[in-house]
């Protein structure tokens, strides 16, 4: 069975100081999805990355960071410089590789603010 | 504009009542798929759809039903079955992979907050 674990439940840390969001996943799949979401106050989940199991590259999409270790299962999420307006609710979600739709398995979320 | 909609964002219900939920979506996504988030929970999958009239249960389905008549809308029916409704529940589409081994992103909807009286 499929399984994301976000052990941080919250974190709160002053404007720009650099943030780290843990994630680590269970699988069986040798093929396999992990995504992180965004979700603000509003309630809408964002997408913001996805990455595929055979791609171990890091990216950086601006301030933000994703470290992928298939060695160790994580997938953590960086915030360089955080910002007030980072201050969400933040998803990591699993999804087994195949055809048709595919479901969505997520971690318990990380709930994450940024004082000024 | 391409997105998903859902309505409405907010819906009381009396016990015993069945209400529908709506969503849309104008990115001709053959997926559709509803969420229940619970309060510090993570995301549950109810129902999903990969075309149009056929869809499959999810994780806890039971209490709830969807139709899938065009491949725009998928709305959900919390049915007086439903022990505990009250949650955010969310809507998301993607496109249909046709590839093996290729999954496509998820895109969801603003959500609908039901709460029972």
């Amino acid at each position: 069975a499929q399984k994301v674990t976000q052990a941080q439940t919250e974190i709160s840390v002053v404007e720009k100081e650099d943030v780290t969001l843990d994630c680590v996943y269970e699988t069986r799949d040798t093929t396999y999805y992990l995504f992180w979401y965004k979700q603000p106050p509003s309630g809408e989940l964002v997408f913001l990355i996805r990455r595929n199991s055979f791609d171990e590259q890091n990216e950086i999409s601006g301030r933000y960071s994703w470290n992928f270790q298939k060695s160790t299962s994580s997938f953590n999420f960086t915030i360089t410089a955080s910002q007030v307006v980072d201050s969400a609710v933040y998803f990591c979600a699993l999804s087994e590789a195949g055809q048709g739709a595919q479901k969505l398995v997520f971690g318990q979320g990380t709930r994450l603010t940024i004082n000024p | 504009d391409g997105g998903i909609t859902q309505s409405p964002k907010y819906l009381f219900r009396k016990e015993g009542q069945n209400v529908t939920l709506s969503c849309e979506q104008n990115l001709n996504h053959d997926a559709m798929y509803w969420y229940r988030q619970d309060p510090g929970q993570g995301l549950r999958l109810i129902y999903y759809s990969q075309i149009v009239n056929d869809f499959q249960k999810g994780d806890i389905a039971e209490g709830y039903s969807v139709s899938r008549e065009k491949k725009e809308s998928f709305p959900l029916t919390v049915t007086s079955a439903q022990k505990n409704p009250t949650a955010f529940y969310l809507c998301a589409s993607s496109a249909q992979p046709h590839e093996r081994g290729y999954t496509d992103t998820q895109y969801f909807g603003p959500g609908t907050r039901l709460t029972v009286l």
